[in-house]
């Protein structure tokens, strides 16, 4: 069973770039969420998507968008680059036919924003 | 809004010590994670506790819930040096999967 992957580890843009991060959720899961964290803070919910729709969005605003595809992988675009958005960005996936389930996390993407 | 707190933030230990964290809610939720994440590394699932009561243990980490008092507590016992890691705890709210995550817990365990 191969767990959550993304892609790329890090990253490092200039302010006002616009950039892609993927996201390859374990087998078998069908949701997808995005999670920032700030350095020295918890994650923080950025959306999720459930059969390449959006089910749902934290405080984050329109310059975060994201994608799932037919295959349940995912991306997570920003654009217009801000300082503030240098962060480790975490993807989790989740079977959501189970009553209780658990997301799993992938290893994150660290961006940072010069 | 649903907050979640935790506390302390930074805790550094003796080995062989127990100590306790703690983690409280604002609202009712579903259900309350505990996550492990070591430096530069994502996080670990600890434990899942779905009701009022539940304890789990895996190892020197027991994690309890009191849905009453929204709080929940994970006891360290006899702290060793492989415990040092940032505990989270993570809260979902009724009818979404959206995680609220604490402010974390640095634990550091001194040989």
């Amino acid at each position: 069973e191969t767990g959550v992957t993304q892609s790329p580890t890090h990253l490092i843009k200039t302010r006002g770039q616009q950039v892609t991060l993927r996201c390859s959720s374990q087998s078998g899961h069908n949701t997808v969420s995005w999670y920032q964290q700030a350095l020295g803070q918890g994650p923080q919910f950025i959306f999720q998507y459930y059969r390449e729709e959006e089910n749902g969005r934290g405080n984050f605003p329109p310059r975060f968008s994201g994608l799932q595809f037919p295959n349940y992988s995912s991306e997570l675009n920003v654009n217009a680059l801000e300082l503030d958005d240098s962060a480790l960005y975490l993807c989790a996936s989740s079977y959501s036919g189970l009553p209780f389930e658990t997301q799993y996390f992938g290893p994150g993407t660290r961006l940072l924003v010069l | 809004e649903l907050k979640v707190e935790q506390n302390p933030l930074f805790l550094s230990m003796q080995e062989g010590k127990n100590y306790t964290i703690y983690c409280n809610y604002s609202t009712t939720s579903d259900r309350l994670y505990w996550y492990r994440q070591d430096p530069g590394k994502s996080l670990e699932s600890l434990f899942v506790l779905l009701s009022n009561g539940a304890v789990k243990q895996e190892g020197r980490l027991m994690a309890s819930l009191d849905t009453k008092a929204r709080l929940s507590t994970l006891h360290i016992t006899a702290a060793v040096h492989d415990l040092s890691a940032t505990y989270f705890c993570a809260v979902t709210t009724s009818g979404t999967y959206k995680y609220i995550f604490g402010t974390g817990t640095r634990l550091k365990v001194l040989a």
